[in-house]
């Protein structure tokens, strides 16, 4: 599985926006960039995905550099409840092969929020 | 729309003794996984289901772990004998296809102490 870099923590302020980096230089072209992320004592949870294109939803946006080597998720206005550790992971948009579409978490970015 | 169900959410037992956990998918979706989280970890992927059938188990214990997921529903991981190692949160997911363009989602977790 094509691996992923990221800062091990991050921090911010409530109300601000906030840029998490990815960086992913062996990417492949069948590669989905996926975010989740993980409240404290919770199961993770989608965030937001993409192939090649920016992407926007209710909760974020995925910004992905033309060269697909890097990515960024963008949350517009931190709550303290955006508080969690955010995994970006790469996921083959085929359903079959070694990896059948599943996900390999590494040790993600612990974002704080201070009110 | 119902999410991802597990039971129990805590258990506590003895080295050497046998645990089972229950996952409840969402409707439809048709690939089911189990992922092991040690504490300070990202989760790792126990083994994926489609429909019934084990398609990675890869990075199962086999020697004490087994699961099942008979009528392509729901599922149950056993362990027999715990070891001490795997005091975790085990988490179930599922989703619609295997492909890398849908979204896992996770249950609560079972978090298992082994003593």
């Amino acid at each position: 599985d094509a691996k992923t870099t990221q800062p091990n923590s991050m921090e911010s302020n409530e109300e601000e926006p906030v840029h998490l980096p990815c960086n992913h230089s062996t990417i492949s072209g069948t590669d989905y960039i996926h975010w989740y992320r993980q409240l404290p004592s919770q199961g993770p949870e989608y965030v937001i995905h993409g192939l090649t294109s920016n992407v926007n939803n209710r909760m974020a946006s995925l910004a992905i550099a033309e060269d697909r080597k890097s990515s960024t998720l963008i949350l517009h206005r931190a709550t303290l409840r955006d508080a969690a550790v955010y995994y970006c992971i790469l996921r083959d948009v085929l359903a079959g092969g070694t990896s059948y579409g599943k996900l390999t978490f590494g040790q993600g970015t612990i974002l704080t929020v201070h009110p | 729309e119902a999410g991802v169900a597990q039971s129990p959410r805590y258990k506590i037992i003895e080295k050497r003794q046998s645990v089972a956990f229950w996952c409840n998918p969402i409707s439809g979706h048709a690939t089911l996984y189990w992922y092991q989280q040690i504490l300070g970890q990202g989760p790792k992927l126990l083994i994926q289901f489609q429909n019934n059938g084990v398609v990675d188990d890869s990075q199962l214990p086999k020697d004490r772990f087994s699961a099942e997921r008979l009528k392509g529903v729901d599922s149950t991981l056993k362990i027999q004998p715990a070891k001490l190692e795997d005091s975790a949160v085990y988490l179930c997911a599922s989703s619609l296809t295997p492909s890398g363009n849908n979204e896992q989602f996770f249950g609560p977790g079972t978090r298992l102490t082994v003593l």
